[in-house]
């Protein structure tokens, strides 16, 4: 059954580092997006990206992050300087199968640990 | 703006138990309703959905979800729980027909004893 992935399963970088989260959609969806979940809090949307485009994007993503699916595969959440308060799981879903445009399938996660 | 709420943060079972937990969601038009699962140290995975039609849903594993449109709810419930549904449960919904953002509820920790 084919899958989301997402590198590295933990990242582990200083205050004020650019990391870049890395996320294969399932091969065929046409929507893919990015959510976090803080430690105890709930799983947050971030982004949703269409067409090569940002669809919609929430308050929490500011100028510090940017996405790009830099080739046909892959689909990347970069934060450019990053605070102790990005501190969380980070999740890659995408979607878009035709029929199931709703059902979004979720990556395994990247941890994000800023110290 | 929309919001799901989960009931309950930790619920404690023993195996054969009935489970029920509960989620309500606000907004005025129509949505989809989902039941993710995450099974320690595993990913978010899809345990069952509602578009339209029949309000009562079977999910993968036994579970089932009752769609009550006037009360704003979409309850998980599975008849006789196992040590295997052990995982954290969350409820989301997003906008009918529009592909887009999932709002979560803040997810229930179910821990059955064997």
């Amino acid at each position: 059954e084919p899958e989301v992935t997402q590198t590295p399963s933990h990242q582990v970088t200083q205050m004020g580092q650019e990391v870049i989260l890395r996320c294969v959609p399932i091969s065929n969806h046409l929507y893919f997006y990015w959510y976090r979940q803080i430690l105890g809090q709930k799983v947050e949307f971030l982004v949703s990206f269409y067409n090569n485009e940002i669809s919609e994007k929430s308050e929490i993503f500011d100028d510090q992050f940017s996405v790009e699916r830099p080739d046909g595969s892959n689909f990347t959440l970069k934060i450019r300087s990053t605070k102790l308060e990005d501190s969380a799981m980070y999740f890659c879903a995408s979607s878009g199968l035709a029929g199931e445009e709703d059902t979004q399938y979720f990556g395994p996660g990247t941890r994000l640990t800023v110290l | 703006a929309q919001s799901v709420s989960q009931h309950n943060h930790h619920v404690i079972l023993s195996e054969a138990a009935s489970l029920e937990l509960g989620c309500n969601y606000s907004y005025g038009g129509t949505v989809n309703l989902f039941w993710y699962v995450q099974y320690p140290g595993q990913h978010l995975q899809l345990l069952l959905k509602y578009f339209s039609g029949d309000p009562l849903v079977k999910g993968i594993k036994g579970f089932e979800a009752e769609f009550i449109k006037s009360k704003f709810s979409f309850n998980l419930r599975k008849p006789s729980v196992q040590w295997s549904d052990t995982a954290e449960y969350f409820c989301a919904v997003n906008i009918y027909n529009q592909g887009g953002k999932l709002i979560f509820g803040q997810g229930t920790e179910l821990s059955v004893k064997p």
